[in-house]
């Protein structure tokens, strides 16, 4: 059965440092997501992107944030000065269309910022 | 601003037994409905998605969604201790942002299946 793939599972970073976070999405899809949860709070949106280029963000995903698909089956999220509270579960999703699709979540990435 | 809301539990219900979930949202707009689980330390898992009034089943699980009363409800018959996990509501919201897919998510409702 297709799934959603992140690396790394954890990572570990500097305060100040930029991170890169991959995600393979389920081959047929065409829309992509990011959410994050921090430890003992509910998931949280992030940005959703379409077409190579982002459909929506939300107040969390500011300026330290980007997004890219570099190639045909990549989609990164990069956090380019990491700060404390960055520490979270960054999960990755994906779905054949918007409201009316199936969003699959992959296995997440725990990211710890020291 | 969009709220999905659970109770958070834990609710405690033994094996075999019918466990009922229940969210409400405050977007009268929204237009699709999922349930997720997540294991401890794991990511959200789908079981049941719905966006038309009623019920759908799949399964042990059964989805109810009542869009006048902006309830949307998981039944699961026949509980097993596997199923012990906490429970996630999340809502396609009404708007541009909902139209592209992003989901907004309650806190969860943690169910324990006692053998």
């Amino acid at each position: 059965e297709p799934e959603v793939t992140q690396t790394p599972s954890h990572q570990v970073t500097q305060m100040g440092q930029e991170v890169i976070l991959r995600c393979v999405p389920i081959s047929n899809h065409l829309y992509f997501y990011w959410y994050r949860q921090i430890l003992g709070q509910k998931v949280e949106f992030l940005v959703s992107f379409y077409n190579n280029e982002i459909s929506e963000k939300s107040e969390i995903f500011d300026d330290q944030f980007s997004v890219e698909r570099p190639d045909g089956s990549n989609f990164t999220l990069k956090i380019r000065s990491t700060k404390l509270e960055d520490s979270a579960m960054y999960f990755c999703a994906s779905s054949e269309g918007t409201w009316a699709y199936e969003q699959y979540f992959g296995p997440g990435t725990r990211l710890t910022v020291t | 601003q969009k709220e999905v809301e659970q109770n958070s539990g834990p609710l405690s219900v033994p094996e075999g037994a019918i466990a009922s979930l229940n969210c409400t949202y405050s977007d009268r707009g929204s237009q699709s409905f999922f349930w997720y689980r997540q294991y401890s330390g794991k990511s959200p898992e789908l079981i049941m998605f719905i966006y038309s009034n009623g019920d759908k089943e799949d399964g042990r699980f059964t989805a109810q969604l009542n869009k006048a009363s902006q309830y949307v409800s998981l039944l699961i018959r026949d509980s097993q201790p596997s199923d012990s996990a906490t429970y996630l509501c999340a809502v396609n919201p009404s708007g541009y942002g909902g139209s592209q897919g992003n989901l907004i998510f309650g806190k969860g409702t943690k169910l324990s299946v006692k053998p």
